[in-house]
Protein backbone atom coordinates (compact mmCIF):
# COMPACT_ATOMS: atom_id res chain seq x y z
CA UNK A 1 0.00 0.00 0.00
CA UNK A 2 1.19 3.80 -0.60
CA UNK A 3 2.40 5.23 2.68
CA UNK A 4 1.93 8.94 3.93
CA UNK A 5 4.16 10.72 5.67
CA UNK A 6 3.34 13.65 8.22
CA UNK A 7 4.78 15.79 10.97
CA UNK A 8 3.99 14.20 14.22
CA UNK A 9 3.28 17.77 15.73
CA UNK A 10 2.54 21.25 14.49
CA UNK A 11 1.50 24.85 16.33
CA UNK A 12 0.04 27.63 14.96
CA UNK A 13 -1.20 30.92 16.36
CA UNK A 14 -5.16 31.68 15.93
CA UNK A 15 -6.01 33.23 12.99
CA UNK A 16 -3.18 32.45 11.57
CA UNK A 17 -2.82 30.31 8.52
CA UNK A 18 -2.02 26.80 9.19
CA UNK A 19 0.04 24.81 5.95
CA UNK A 20 -0.25 20.85 6.71
CA UNK A 21 2.39 18.67 4.88
CA UNK A 22 2.06 15.53 3.36
CA UNK A 23 4.46 13.18 1.37
CA UNK A 24 3.40 10.29 -0.34
CA UNK A 25 6.02 9.46 -3.17
CA UNK A 26 4.59 5.83 -4.02
CA UNK A 27 1.02 7.31 -4.87
CA UNK A 28 -0.10 5.65 -7.30
CA UNK A 29 -2.15 7.56 -10.71
CA UNK A 30 -5.35 6.35 -9.41
CA UNK A 31 -4.72 7.24 -6.00
CA UNK A 32 -6.99 10.07 -4.61
CA UNK A 33 -5.25 12.14 -1.15
CA UNK A 34 -7.97 12.46 1.36
CA UNK A 35 -7.64 14.74 4.50
CA UNK A 36 -9.68 14.08 7.85
CA UNK A 37 -9.55 15.24 11.38
CA UNK A 38 -9.93 13.96 14.37
CA UNK A 39 -10.94 16.25 17.63
CA UNK A 40 -10.63 15.32 20.86
CA UNK A 41 -13.26 12.51 22.24
CA UNK A 42 -14.47 12.42 19.00
CA UNK A 43 -14.72 10.32 15.43
CA UNK A 44 -12.60 11.08 12.40
CA UNK A 45 -14.72 13.49 10.09
CA UNK A 46 -13.91 14.43 6.54
CA UNK A 47 -11.90 17.91 5.21
CA UNK A 48 -11.10 17.39 1.73
CA UNK A 49 -9.86 14.92 -1.04
CA UNK A 50 -8.36 15.74 -4.54
CA UNK A 51 -7.04 13.82 -7.35
CA UNK A 52 -4.38 16.03 -9.30
CA UNK A 53 -6.07 19.76 -9.19
CA UNK A 54 -5.95 21.88 -5.88
CA UNK A 55 -9.20 21.93 -4.58
CA UNK A 56 -10.83 24.19 -1.83
CA UNK A 57 -14.30 23.56 0.13
CA UNK A 58 -15.44 25.91 3.26
CA UNK A 59 -13.32 24.20 5.42
CA UNK A 60 -9.94 23.77 3.88
CA UNK A 61 -7.82 24.15 0.68
CA UNK A 62 -5.74 20.94 -0.59
CA UNK A 63 -2.81 22.26 -2.75
CA UNK A 64 -1.64 19.01 -4.69
CA UNK A 65 2.07 18.83 -6.04
CA UNK A 66 2.19 18.82 -9.65
CA UNK A 67 4.05 15.39 -9.22
CA UNK A 68 1.74 14.16 -6.69
CA UNK A 69 4.42 13.41 -4.34
CA UNK A 70 3.34 15.73 -1.96
CA UNK A 71 0.29 17.56 -1.19
CA UNK A 72 -0.11 20.48 1.70
CA UNK A 73 -3.60 21.13 3.74
CA UNK A 74 -4.31 24.72 4.04
CA UNK A 75 -6.56 26.03 6.82
CA UNK A 76 -6.65 29.64 6.18
CA UNK A 77 -7.50 30.85 9.19
CA UNK A 78 -6.94 28.66 12.60
CA UNK A 79 -9.47 28.62 15.13
CA UNK A 80 -8.85 26.73 18.68
CA UNK A 81 -11.58 24.51 17.20
CA UNK A 82 -9.26 23.72 14.28
CA UNK A 83 -6.64 21.97 17.30
CA UNK A 84 -7.00 17.83 16.34
CA UNK A 85 -5.33 15.04 14.28
CA UNK A 86 -4.86 15.35 11.20
CA UNK A 87 -4.56 12.43 8.55
CA UNK A 88 -3.49 12.55 5.23
CA UNK A 89 -4.82 9.08 3.36
CA UNK A 90 -4.13 8.07 -0.18
CA UNK A 91 -7.21 5.73 -1.45
CA UNK A 92 -7.43 3.92 -4.19
CA UNK A 93 -8.09 0.66 -6.33
CA UNK A 94 -4.97 -0.90 -5.22
CA UNK A 95 -5.31 0.00 -1.54
CA UNK A 96 -9.50 -0.22 -1.77
CA UNK A 97 -12.07 1.01 -0.09
CA UNK A 98 -10.27 1.15 3.50
CA UNK A 99 -8.67 4.20 5.26
CA UNK A 100 -5.34 3.84 6.34
CA UNK A 101 -4.90 6.28 8.92
CA UNK A 102 -1.61 5.95 9.84
CA UNK A 103 -0.20 8.71 13.24
CA UNK A 104 -1.42 11.92 11.23
CA UNK A 105 -0.28 15.54 12.39
CA UNK A 106 -1.49 16.72 16.07
CA UNK A 107 -2.09 20.58 15.20
CA UNK A 108 -2.03 22.81 18.59
CA UNK A 109 -3.64 26.64 18.54
CA UNK A 110 -2.85 28.73 20.67
CA UNK A 111 -4.54 32.16 21.36
CA UNK B 1 -30.83 13.61 8.90
CA UNK B 2 -29.47 11.42 11.57
CA UNK B 3 -25.71 10.71 12.06
CA UNK B 4 -23.94 7.23 12.42
CA UNK B 5 -25.18 5.77 15.65
CA UNK B 6 -23.28 3.20 17.39
CA UNK B 7 -24.53 0.83 20.52
CA UNK B 8 -23.38 0.10 23.02
CA UNK B 9 -21.17 3.54 23.87
CA UNK B 10 -19.63 1.93 26.33
CA UNK B 11 -19.07 -1.74 28.06
CA UNK B 12 -16.74 -3.68 29.94
CA UNK B 13 -16.15 -7.45 29.72
CA UNK B 14 -13.78 -9.91 31.04
CA UNK B 15 -10.91 -11.58 29.70
CA UNK B 16 -12.64 -15.05 27.90
CA UNK B 17 -15.79 -13.22 26.70
CA UNK B 18 -17.29 -12.12 23.61
CA UNK B 19 -18.68 -8.66 22.82
CA UNK B 20 -20.97 -7.65 19.81
CA UNK B 21 -20.53 -3.75 18.73
CA UNK B 22 -23.66 -2.50 16.37
CA UNK B 23 -23.46 0.16 13.63
CA UNK B 24 -26.81 1.93 11.64
CA UNK B 25 -25.52 3.80 9.17
CA UNK B 26 -26.72 6.85 7.92
CA UNK B 27 -29.88 6.61 5.35
CA UNK B 28 -28.90 5.53 2.16
CA UNK B 29 -25.75 4.06 2.62
CA UNK B 30 -24.31 0.90 1.66
CA UNK B 31 -21.23 0.39 2.95
CA UNK B 32 -20.18 0.30 6.68
CA UNK B 33 -16.36 -0.02 8.18
CA UNK B 34 -15.39 -0.67 11.16
CA UNK B 35 -11.79 0.61 12.85
CA UNK B 36 -9.99 0.22 15.81
CA UNK B 37 -8.49 3.10 18.06
CA UNK B 38 -5.92 2.35 20.95
CA UNK B 39 -3.47 4.66 22.43
CA UNK B 40 -0.30 2.78 21.10
CA UNK B 41 -1.91 1.86 17.62
CA UNK B 42 -3.60 4.78 16.39
CA UNK B 43 -6.96 4.10 14.22
CA UNK B 44 -6.72 0.67 12.47
CA UNK B 45 -8.92 -0.81 9.75
CA UNK B 46 -10.96 -3.93 10.86
CA UNK B 47 -13.65 -4.17 7.64
CA UNK B 48 -15.47 -2.93 5.69
CA UNK B 49 -18.47 -4.47 4.20
CA UNK B 50 -21.03 -3.42 1.25
CA UNK B 51 -23.97 -4.28 0.53
CA UNK B 52 -23.65 -7.33 2.60
CA UNK B 53 -20.55 -8.42 1.83
CA UNK B 54 -17.00 -8.01 2.89
CA UNK B 55 -15.39 -6.09 0.80
CA UNK B 56 -12.02 -5.41 2.40
CA UNK B 57 -10.40 -6.70 6.01
CA UNK B 58 -7.34 -5.63 7.29
CA UNK B 59 -4.66 -7.45 9.50
CA UNK B 60 -6.77 -8.74 12.74
CA UNK B 61 -7.46 -12.11 13.65
CA UNK B 62 -9.70 -14.30 13.00
CA UNK B 63 -11.62 -13.35 16.81
CA UNK B 64 -12.42 -9.92 15.06
CA UNK B 65 -15.29 -10.69 12.65
CA UNK B 66 -18.55 -8.68 11.73
CA UNK B 67 -21.65 -8.99 9.19
CA UNK B 68 -23.92 -6.24 7.59
CA UNK B 69 -27.42 -6.91 7.42
CA UNK B 70 -30.43 -5.89 4.10
CA UNK B 71 -30.98 -2.52 6.02
CA UNK B 72 -27.74 -2.02 5.59
CA UNK B 73 -26.80 -2.00 9.62
CA UNK B 74 -24.04 -3.44 10.36
CA UNK B 75 -22.37 -5.21 13.87
CA UNK B 76 -19.28 -6.34 14.62
CA UNK B 77 -17.85 -9.52 17.25
CA UNK B 78 -14.64 -10.21 19.05
CA UNK B 79 -14.91 -13.71 20.76
CA UNK B 80 -12.45 -14.88 23.14
CA UNK B 81 -11.58 -11.23 24.26
CA UNK B 82 -8.07 -10.55 25.50
CA UNK B 83 -7.03 -7.15 27.33
CA UNK B 84 -5.71 -5.94 24.46
CA UNK B 85 -9.00 -5.87 22.62
CA UNK B 86 -9.58 -2.48 25.07
CA UNK B 87 -10.12 0.21 22.48
CA UNK B 88 -12.22 2.60 21.08
CA UNK B 89 -14.35 0.94 18.03
CA UNK B 90 -15.72 3.42 15.32
CA UNK B 91 -17.90 3.17 12.50
CA UNK B 92 -18.16 5.01 9.55
CA UNK B 93 -20.47 4.85 6.54
CA UNK B 94 -20.46 6.20 3.14
CA UNK B 95 -22.10 5.17 -0.32
CA UNK B 96 -19.29 3.15 -1.08
CA UNK B 97 -17.16 4.70 -3.96
CA UNK B 98 -13.18 5.60 -4.02
CA UNK B 99 -14.12 9.13 -3.77
CA UNK B 100 -16.93 8.68 -0.77
CA UNK B 101 -17.01 10.91 2.06
CA UNK B 102 -16.96 8.56 5.24
CA UNK B 103 -19.19 9.47 8.46
CA UNK B 104 -17.70 8.18 11.73
CA UNK B 105 -19.80 7.49 14.68
CA UNK B 106 -19.03 8.25 18.00
CA UNK B 107 -17.63 4.93 18.61
CA UNK B 108 -17.82 2.41 21.30
CA UNK B 109 -15.42 2.02 24.06
CA UNK B 110 -14.75 -1.20 25.18
CA UNK B 111 -12.71 -2.13 28.45
CA UNK B 112 -11.68 -5.48 28.48
CA UNK B 113 -10.76 -6.47 32.38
Amino acid sequence: DAKTTQPNSMESNEEEPVHLPCNHSTISGTDYIHWYRQLPSQGPEYVIHGLTSNVNNRMASLAIAEDRKSSTLILHRATLRDAAVYYCILRGSNSGYALNFGKGTSLLVTP
Amino acid sequence: KAGVTQTPRYLIKTRGQQVTLSCSPISGHRSVSWYQQTPGQGLQFLFEYFSETQRNKGNFPGRFSGRQFSNSRSEMNVSTLELGDSALYLCASSLGDITGELFFGEGSRLTVL
